[in-house]
């Protein structure tokens, strides 16, 4: 069975950094992309960041690109996501996706809230 | 610029059918389409891919009640036998390379 599991959340204030992890198990882990979703407190769901087999590359959303980064540990089956100069706006549940094939997310995790206030 | 547009909201009773629909943006009319079912207080979960030929793939466990479409730049989420567990946001997902976009959802109310 395919688990993603999101740890590392939590309050942060405006202008500081923070990691969230994603433990991934139930399938080959360096044969996937991965990315990262978020959904602001009632609102939709929003593509964060990709990243791709190898940890090669990565792509970020324009809201995001250039404050943060994405890697992978395919040795520890682990995806991370590494935020800094945090807002306000980034306040949101951050989901951990596995990609199939290149294509579609068919897996999701349930989620790390990530709160950005003083 | 990729770009998915979907309606706000739709309702139907119990036992009926409905239709969701997902647009697909200028230029990106042939992408394939994924829709997610997101439950409330539940991650997301994936329901199915629908290509532009019409041609769908569930995901695991999806019940036969779900099924896809497509028209044009129209990817289509029609729910038959509406049950009261299927009221939800549905959003559908589309990807370029490694970059990928939602649409807004749309909430499923059923009377």
């Amino acid at each position: 069975e395919v688990q993603l599991v999101e740890s590392g959340g939590g309050l942060v204030q405006p202008g500081g950094s923070l990691r969230i992890s994603c433990a991934a198990s139930g399938f080959t882990f360096s044969t996937h992309a991965m990315s990262w979703v978020r959904q602001a407190p009632g609102k939709g769901l929003e593509w964060v960041s990709g990243i791709t087999t190898t940890g090669g590359g990565a792509e970020y959303a324009d809201s995001v690109r250039g404050r943060f980064t994405t890697s992978r540990d395919n040795s520890k089956n682990m995806l991370y996501l590494h935020m800094s100069s945090l807002r306000a706006e980034d306040t949101a549940l951050y989901y951990c996706a596995r990609i199939y094939d290149g294509s579609e997310i068919v897996n999701w995790g349930q989620g790390t809230l990530v709160t950005v206030s003083s | 610029q990729l770009v998915l547009t979907q309606s706000s909201s739709a309702s139907a009773s119990l036992g009926s059918s409905v239709k969701l629909t997902c647009t697909l943006g200028s230029g990106h009319s042939t992408y394939i389409v994924a829709w997610h079912q997101q439950q409330p207080g539940k991650a997301p979960r994936f329901l199915m891919n629908v290509e532009r030929s019409g041609s769908y793939n569930k995901g695991s466990g999806v019940p036969d009640r779900f099924s896809g479409s497509s028209s044009g730049a129209d990817r289509y989420l029609t729910i038959f036998n509406l049950q009261s567990e299927d009221e939800a946001d549905y959003y559908c997902e589309t990807w370029d390379g490694d970059t990928r976009v939602f649409g807004g959802g749309t909430k499923v109310t059923v009377l």
